[in-house]
Formats: C-alpha cells, structure tokens, sequence
C-alpha cells in the first residue's frame, strides 16, 4: 500500500512554456502532499506544502507565481511550472502523507528546459 | 531544522561487508528523524521512522539508532547485499517537514 504516482517521469519543453506535473496518491487519501526539488549532487530541498481545498504554503526563496501548486482533490496534487527557463531544469519529486509521521514518495519528474 | 549532514558521501564495499552510515542534525526543535532508502528511476523507500533518544528500529539486515542529545543517527548494514546499493538519506523532522541530507551512496560488488 501507499502509493504514490508522478506523472511524467520526463519532460522536455521549451523555454517559456509551461509544464503540468500530477502527483497522485493511488491507495490512499492524502490531506498534505510535498513538493521537493533536488539539484545535481545536492539534497532534497522543499518547495512547498499543498494542503487539499487550500492554498499552498510556499518555502522562503520559492517563487510562488512560478511554480503554481494546486490540490483539487485527496489523490491529486499538481505543480505547475510556468515560463520555464533553463535554469528551472532539475529533478522534482512530490510526497503524500497519512500521518505526521509518514511520508510516500513517487518516483519523481526530470525536467528540462531548452 | 537546518545542516543536515551525512556521511560518508559515498561508499563502496565488497559484497558480504558490515557498513554503517552518519547522519548529523541539530538536537534542538527535533520531532522526528527519518530514514530512506533511493534507488535510482525508483520512489524513496522509507526504512525507519524513530523519535525517541536512544530508539534502536531493525529490519532484516538494517538496523538504526537516534541520539537527539547529541544530535546523531547511524544506520548499519550487516552483510552487505548487491541489491543494498542504493542511495541512503536522513531526514529530521521538526513537525511533519522533512530536511533532507545529501544521502550517502552505497554501492556493493559481488
């Protein structure tokens, strides 16, 4: 049980377009779900928190206009990248929780932007 | 919670070696510390969740303990297997956020 899906794994888009990643919870409801992205050879590092029904809670740093968080449902939460550029190229990996103490990943999206 | 530190960055041993890993964090605010293990084109897996100074967890050939005094947990390998290289990470916790470390790369040769 607890799994969670992303969707796609891989992505090529152009700069200044827009790029739509799903993050779905497939065996359970998830009230919060993670954004994270890693750079090349560094940690995880968090995005924001995407609560159901409510906005996002953005980390310091996080251009919020930029990467648009949206959790319309308990199974699903998207993050959109907006006018990407090349330096938004980079690995993102979503998380849902059941409780405080656990977090499921998904396999992660490897973006990259020409 | 900030400075999550890992070592060593990456480790190679021989199939059948006992390894163990560090990881470092700031003892105060500590809610939870939290152990993954990645393998690559794959999700992170999480091996243990330990909250309490001196919890001891073990599964199957992995053990690991938490020192919040001191602010250390160690995660041990016994037997090391090929299918054990992966990516090991911490992450501390001071409420439900995750501060990952960078992780600690294992890879075993047989």
């Amino acid at each position: 049980g607890a799994v969670v899906s992303q969707h796609p794994s891989r992505v090529i888009c152009k700069s200044g377009t827009s790029v739509k990643i799903e993050c779905r919870s497939l065996d359970f409801q998830a009230t919060t779900m993670f954004w994270y992205r890693q750079f090349p050879k560094k940690s995880l590092m968090l995005m924001a928190t995407s609560n159901e029904g409510s906005k996002a809670t953005y980390e310091q740093g996080v251009e919020k206009d930029k990467f648009l968080i949206n959790h319309a449902s308990l199974t699903l939460s998207t993050l959109t990248v907006t006018s990407a550029h090349p330096e938004d190229s980079s690995f993102y990996i979503c998380s849902a929780t059941l409780d405080v103490y656990e977090q499921y990943f998904g396999p992660g999206t490897r973006l990259t932007v020409t | 919670i900030l400075n999550v530190e890992q070592s060593p960055q990456s480790l190679h041993v021989q199939e059948g070696d006992s390894t163990n890993f560090t990881c470092s964090f700031p003892s105060s605010n500590f809610y939870a510390l939290h152990w993954y293990r990645w393998e690559t084109a794959k999700s992170p897996e999480a091996l243990f969740v330990m909250t309490l100074n001196g919890d001891e967890k073990k599964k199957g050939r992995i053990s690991a303990t938490l020192n919040t005094k001191e602010g250390y947990s160690y995660l041990y390998i016994k037997g090391s297997q090929p299918e054990d290289s992966a990516t090991y990470l911490c992450a501390p916790s001071g409420g439900n956020k995750l501060v990952f470390g960078a992780g600690t790369i294992l890879r075993v040769k047989s």
